[in-house]
């Protein structure tokens, strides 16, 4: 099984900053399948960026997936006020397909 | 437009069985696999596990235990969960595809306490 691990935790920045949040896998993760969603609470998931790196249908262009092998980034250029919630990393080259535990961004 | 409705969650006991049905429309549904994924309050997103055609895969945590199926002319899949463990209780989400998402239910809840 891949584990993934996510840091920091918890993110505190203001808005217009930059957020650079880090996903590890123990594992090279097949043909860099991995993926980030945005998770408000009480909603359903939303694809942010598959395949490490590119942007999902819709998704605004401050979002930008980068990485490859164990070590993947997904970085927000400007941090806006709906942007502060939790993101998540996912692999899907191999079975189980594993999640991260999640990185909060919060307001500072 | 996809949807996709989860419906069949709620308080369940100890040991007992419940199934979640997940009702879609907006796609071809025939042609999709279809996940399923949980949510423990306080906790990240797991995957449940999927169908694909003929194959279903699931995680350790529910092997043996949960059952993924799907009705293709109704365009339905099923979450079929026996012998619950109070360590199932989640928010179950059912999506469409099997490896990155773009479709999500809303969820629906599911509480195991006796």
């Amino acid at each position: 099984e891949t584990v993934l691990t996510q840091s920091p935790g918890t993110l505190s920045l203001s808005p217009g900053e930059r957020a650079t949040l880090s996903c590890r896998a123990s594992q090279s993760v097949r043909s860099n399948y991995l993926a980030w969603y945005q998770h408000k609470p009480g909603q359903a998931p939303r694809l942010l960026i598959y395949g490490a790196s590119t942007r999902a249908s819709g998704i605004p262009d401050r979002f930008i997936g980068s990485g490859s092998g164990t070590d993947f980034t997904l970085t927000i250029s400007r941090l806006e006020p709906e942007d502060f919630v939790i993101y998540y990393c996912q692999q899907y080259g191999g079975s189980p397909f594993t999640f991260g535990p999640g990185t909060r961004v919060d307001v500072k | 437009e996809v949807q996709l409705v989860e419906s069949g969650g709620g308080p369940a006991q100890p040991g007992r069985s419940l199934r979640l049905s997940c009702t879609t429309s907006g796609f071809s549904f025939g042609d999709s696999a279809m996940s399923w994924f949980r949510q423990a309050p306080g906790k990240g997103l797991e995957w449940v596990g999927f169908i694909s055609r003929g194959t279903t895969d699931y995680a350790a945590s529910v092997k043996g235990r949960f059952t993924i199926s799907r009705n293709d002319s109704s365009s339905i899949a099923y979450l079929q969960m026996n012998s619950l463990k109070t360590e199932d209780t989640a928010v179950y989400y059912c999506a469409r595809g099997h490896t990155m998402i773009f479709y999500w239910g809303q969820g629906t809840l599911v509480t195991v306490s006796s």
